[in-house]
């Protein structure tokens, strides 16, 4: 049974370059959420994505986006990125038919932007 | 967004010793839930609470789901060098997370 599998690990991108992350739900599970980790922090919440649309949104420019494809998978982009952005980018995933459902997170994206 | 207090910030304990933190705020939660964090990797679900006085166990941690709605609590006990690492309390309102700012753990064998 495949956890959250999320690519690529690592990137290092400069400031106004834009980023495309990749998320693999768990299976079973037909919601995914996007988080940024600053370092020493806990989660913050970007977006969330059931039946491919953004069905909540946190505290986050437009400048990040994202998209949930046919079999649940997902893409977080960044535009115009800033040294701000530097973060652990997280994926979690659960399901929308069971309320409260826990989030199964993948091991993050490590985003660097010099 | 909502805010989650977590205490203590780090802990430095003996091996062998019991250990509480807990996670407070002032809003109302109907989930809470505990993860741990290893140095780069996603947090791991240890426990998930879904009523108020809720006591849940997972081996040698236990965690409670308070009254009040408010807050949290998890244990561990006879803590392990593997315990090490950095434990965030979750809670669920309004169709989302809000994290706590993590407690870090470092178990001195």
């Amino acid at each position: 049974d495949a956890g959250v599998t999320q690519s690529p690990t690592h990137l290092i991108k400069t400031r106004g370059q834009q980023v495309t992350l990749r998320c693999s739900p768990k299976s079973g599970h037909d919601t995914v959420s996007w988080y940024q980790q600053a370092l020493g922090q806990g989660p913050q919440f970007i977006f969330q994505y059931y039946e491919e649309e953004e069905r909540q949104r946190g505290n986050f420019p437009d400048r990040f986006s994202g998209h949930q494809f046919p079999n649940y998978s997902s893409e977080l982009n960044v535009n115009a990125l800033l040294l701000g952005d530097s973060a652990l980018y997280l994926c979690a995933s659960s399901s929308r038919r069971a309320w409260g459902s826990p989030l199964h997170f993948g091991n993050g994206t490590r985003l660097t932007v010099t | 967004g909502q805010q989650l207090n977590q205490s203590p910030q780090s802990m430095f304990i003996q091996e062998g010793e019991d250990v509480s933190m807990n996670c407070t705020s002032s809003s109302i939660f109907n989930t809470w839930l505990w993860y741990k964090q290893d140095p780069g990797e996603g947090p791991v679900l240890l426990i998930a609470l879904y009523k108020a006085g809720e006591l849940t166990s997972n081996g040698r941690l236990t965690a409670q789901f308070g009254i009040t709605r408010k807050d949290s609590f998890l244990n561990i006990s006879a803590s392990i060098p593997s315990d090490v690492g950095i434990y965030f309390c979750a809670g669920h309102t309004g169709n989302q997370f809000y994290f706590g700012t993590g407690t870090s753990l470092t178990v001195i064998p």
